[in-house]
């Protein structure tokens, strides 16, 4: 069973510019979920999606973050236009129920703003 | 609110010593507890959790974390380390009926041989 998959895997761009992420949740999984490190700092939750639902957003930085679900499967998050504090390490993860089972976390988009 | 502190951002341990990684929490319900560890290009993967019952448990690759509820820890060991236990570790807190983690700043374990 294939898990979770992000892509790109790095990003390098400049500030102002646009970038989209992209997460593959594991198939079946009507949960994902959106977190965001930044220079070795704590993991925080960004946002999750219940099929193509947001469920909740609290974590979501700003406006210039839209996050989508289409078809309730692979989701993207955009950035738009990129600071440079949004450079960091982007996890995608997923699960079957919620509650307080296992999230399965992908290996991360790391994104560098310059 | 929740939130989860891990005492030094890098420990290292000579191979086969006792490993000791530090999780403290803060929560004002009961909390659910995971320890995760990222391996180099990989996501993170569950090493063990804590939802009700026994408050030691036992994970993957021989670590062990006990839940101390007085204490609010949940500090996670391993007996003798190897060297392929060099990755960074992750603990994180869950409160019932949320489903977002709060997580660690992580702490970084090196193996000497």
């Amino acid at each position: 069973e294939a898990g979770v998959t992000q892509f790109p895997s790095h990003s390098v761009i400049e500030k102002g510019q646009t970038v989209t992420l992209r997460c593959d949740p594991i198939s079946g999984h009507d949960n994902l979920y959106w977190y965001r490190r930044v220079m070795g700092k704590e993991i925080k939750f960004l946002l999750h999606f219940v099929k193509e639902s947001k469920q909740d957003e609290s974590g979501m930085p700003n406006n210039r973050f839209l996050a989508e679900r289409t078809g309730g499967t692979y989701s993207t998050l955009k950035v738009q236009p990129a600071e440079l504090e949004d450079s960091g390490v982007y996890f995608c993860a997923s699960s079957q129920f919620s509650g307080y089972n296992e999230q399965f976390f992908g290996p991360g988009t790391r994104l560098t703003v310059l | 609110a929740q939130s989860v502190t891990q005492l030094g951002s890098h420990v290292s341990v000579s191979e086969g010593a006792l490993v000791l990684l530090r999780c403290n929490y803060s929560s004002s319900v009961p909390p659910y507890l995971f320890w995760y560890v990222q391996y180099p290009n990989q996501g993170l993967q569950l090493l063990l959790k804590y939802t009700t019952g026994a408050t030691l448990v036992k994970g993957i690759n021989g670590f062990e974390a006990e839940f101390k509820k007085s204490e609010t820890s949940f500090h996670l060991t391993k007996p003798s380390a190897h060297m392929s236990d060099a990755a960074e570790y992750f603990c994180a807190v869950r409160v019932y009926n949320f489903n977002k983690f709060y997580f660690g700043s992580g702490t970084k374990l090196n193996v000497k041989p």
